[in-house]
């Protein structure tokens, strides 16, 4: 079956500190994966996409990692800020038809 | 550029009453998607299209409807609101397929009792 399993559910950090968030996937055959950033009452909005030959990508402060042999992608942030509190979700996108799989998402709290 | 927008932002239906979720992108996107996301769930497919005329179901499309007349709109429709509809629905657009990146609207949350 089709899943994406992100951990932690939750995360407290303190501003300023660094965290990561995992993801674990096992869509196939496997096209590309997904990090979303999802605001309190607002859409997601995409910070990167990964494809299988990709290991590593940056947007600004958010960096994300894919493994493709082991299944799973990590999204670090650095320097935390208070606008970086919101839900983290990872979708994985299948290549053998139009199906994406959500992932629960993590939602971050930044503490000032 | 407004993206996706989406009316209304909150509705309260009683259980069996009818209602019409309205979507509109002005990015000339030819695939667009209708999502529900429950607490602690991952967004779910209910319907999506791919062109203007051509609809089809997704993951949880009991109790939904869609049309797509043109590129610009696809509303949701509920027929006979159950409780179990209760959720944030989004709507959301994309190039081709679903590969590529979708923009989400802001969401409507939908409350029925």
């Amino acid at each position: 079956k089709n899943q994406v399993e992100q951990s932690p559910q939750s995360l407290i950090i303190l501003e300023g500190k660094n965290c990561t968030l995992q993801c674990n996937y096992t869509v196939s055959p496997f096209s590309n994966l997904r990090w979303y950033k999802q605001d309190t009452g607002r859409g997601p909005v995409s910070l990167t996409i990964m494809t299988f030959s990709e290991n590593t990508k940056s947007n600004g402060r958010y960096t994300a990692t894919l493994d493709a042999d082991t299944k799973q992608s990590s999204l670090h942030i650095t320097a935390s800020q208070l606008s970086d509190s919101a839900s983290y979700i990872c979708v994985v996108s299948a290549s053998n038809g139009n199906k994406l799989v959500f992932g629960a998402g993590t939602i971050l709290r930044v503490k000032s | 550029n407004a993206g996706v927008t989406q009316t209304p932002k909150f509705r309260i239906l009683k259980i069996g009453q009818s209602m019409t979720l309205q979507c509109t992108q002005d990015m000339n996107h030819n695939y667009m998607y209708w999502y529900r996301q429950d607490p602690g769930m991952g967004l779910k497919l209910i319907y999506y299209s791919v062109g203007a005329g051509i609809t089809d179901k997704g993951e949880v499309p009991n109790g939904y409807n869609v049309s797509r007349s043109t590129t610009e709109d696809f509303p949701l429709r509920l027929e006979l609101a159950a409780p179990s509809q209760t959720s944030v629905y989004f709507c959301a657009s994309s190039y081709y397929n679903t590969g590529r990146e979708q923009y989400f609207g802001p969401g409507t949350r939908l409350t029925v009792t």
